[in-house]
């Protein structure tokens, strides 16, 4: 089955300092990868998606992640955080082994960003 | 427009009330899902509804009663629920086509307690 583990449920890091929260993926088959936000009593919101086409994945608010199949990784990253990036972080995986229509989520990161 | 919108924003309910939470969105997805979510954990799939049809069920009692009437809403009927139901309910949508999984968008949310 197809699984995702994120390495750290707590990340902090300084304004302006470089933000890396760690995904790694189980799959036998191609995953199809998102990454979401979720600020504190809100939805979540789509930050990125990796779906086979290209392995370096540019998504909004200046994030990016890159698929690596031989370390069966998809981290995100920032060059430089900012204070309103504070919020938690899901991974998630979906593909044929856990159904096309199944997201299945990580644990979730919590960012923390200090002046 | 990419807004999935979710009313009541918050609910309060007895163990005895029948209540109704709401979903709308106007992206012209037929895919769109139910979740819940504790604090400080990732979401879990609820009830996915393809093409107004229900198409998974992730075993939820039938104290959930879902009911899709056309391609923009949903609903999730509430009856005699417990105290341990209170979470945040997220609703999403997507595409749907088959073999490929699509990003979900999703809603703000209803924060639903139950005394």
């Amino acid at each position: 089955a197809q699984s995702v583990t994120q390495l750290g449920s707590h990340v902090s890091v300084s304004e302006g300092a470089l933000v890396l929260l760690r995904c790694n993926y189980s799959s036998s088959v191609p995953p199809y990868l998102f990454w979401y936000v979720q600020y504190p009593n809100q939805g979540l919101q789509l930050l990125l998606k990796y779906t086979s086409a290209a392995t370096l994945v540019k998504g909004i608010n200046g994030f990016e992640a890159e698929f690596k199949k031989s370390e069966t990784s998809f981290h995100l990253t920032k060059p430089s955080a900012h204070m309103s990036d504070a919020a938690e972080y899901f991974c998630a995986v979906s593909g044929k082994d856990t159904g096309f229509q199944k997201l299945v989520f990580g644990t979730g990161t919590r960012l923390l960003v200090s002046p | 427009d990419t807004e999935v919108t979710q009313t009541p924003k918050h609910l309060v309910m007895g163990m005895t009330n029948k209540k109704s939470l709401k979903c709308e969105q106007h992206m012209g997805h037929r895919a769109m899902y139910w979740y819940k979510q504790k604090a400080k954990k990732p979401p879990e799939l609820m009830f996915v509804y393809s093409y107004e049809k229900l198409s998974i069920n992730e075993s939820v009692p039938s104290r959930f009663s879902p009911e899709c009437p056309n391609s923009s809403l949903l609903n999730l009927h509430l009856h005699a629920l417990q105290p341990e139901d209170s979470a945040l309910y997220l609703c999403a949508s997507s595409l749907f086509q088959g073999r490929n999984s699509y990003e979900q968008y999703f809603g703000p949310g209803t924060r639903l307690t139950v005394t």
